[in-house]
């Protein structure tokens, strides 16, 4: 198994500003993937982040509201650009490592104002 | 693609009995099938899962059955406890590795 990390835990961000959040694995990882979880709902996969490539999106997720980084086999990072309250929520970080199950991270719970 | 149905939304149970969720999928080459238990404020954590070459696994209080021709799976929590209490996500995992996630229920074991 994997142990995730994410950071920060929560946050209480104005409109037109941007977060990002941290995701750090405890063991090299091949893939980690971006949710987003709106309260009292099911995970929505955001994107695909492989290290050394571009993270791959899923439909009605755009590289210039959520740009992603994975520098290295163990972090990567979700940024929400020009926040508004629809972007309020929570958002998980998962690695998935030889093709096994995936793994959650404890999420971070954004709130916009 | 894959749609995956999960069963019912909300369930209660007194302690010490069984609770049962269940869940379908479409996609008749999904092959791997995990369960989720999400407490209130973290992630969620993998309890118990299956793969298609198998029909049932058991580990200690919690159990997952799996019908490929029925194209449904369950989770069985025998001898519910307090602690149990929390929202549990199945879901369904092609051949792509590809995760399909049902929509959640959430349990409650009322002491």
């Amino acid at each position: 198994s994997a142990v995730i990390s994410q950071k920060p835990s929560r946050d209480i961000c104005q409109r037109g500003t941007s977060l990002t959040i941290q995701c750090q694995v405890d063991s090299q990882v091949t893939m980690m993937f971006w949710y987003r979880q709106q309260p009292g709902q099911s995970l929505t996969l955001i994107a695909t982040a492989n290290q050394g490539s571009e993270a791959t999106y899923e439909s009605g997720f755009v590289i210039d509201k959520f740009p992603i980084s994975r520098p290295n086999l163990t972090f990567s990072t979700l940024t929400v650009s020009n926040m508004s309250p629809e972007d309020s929520s929570i958002y998980l970080c998962s690695a998935e490592s030889n093709r096994e199950t995936q793994y959650f991270g404890p999420g971070t719970r954004l709130l916009v104002l | 693609g894959e749609n995956v149905e999960q069963h019912p939304s909300t369930l209660s149970v007194q302690e010490g009995d069984s609770a049962v969720i269940k869940c379908t999928y479409s996609d008749s080459a999904s092959n791997y099938f995990p369960w989720y238990k999400q407490e209130l404020g973290k992630g969620p954590q993998l309890i118990i899962d299956i793969r298609s070459n198998v029909g049932e696994k058991k580990d200690q209080r919690i159990a997952v059955t799996l019908n490929k021709t029925a194209k449904h799976f369950s989770l069985h929590i025998t001898e519910t406890q307090p602690e149990d209490s929390a929202v549990y996500f199945c879901a369904g995992v092609n051949t792509g590795n590809q995760f399909y996630f049902g929509t959640g229920t959430s349990l409650t074991v009322i002491p």
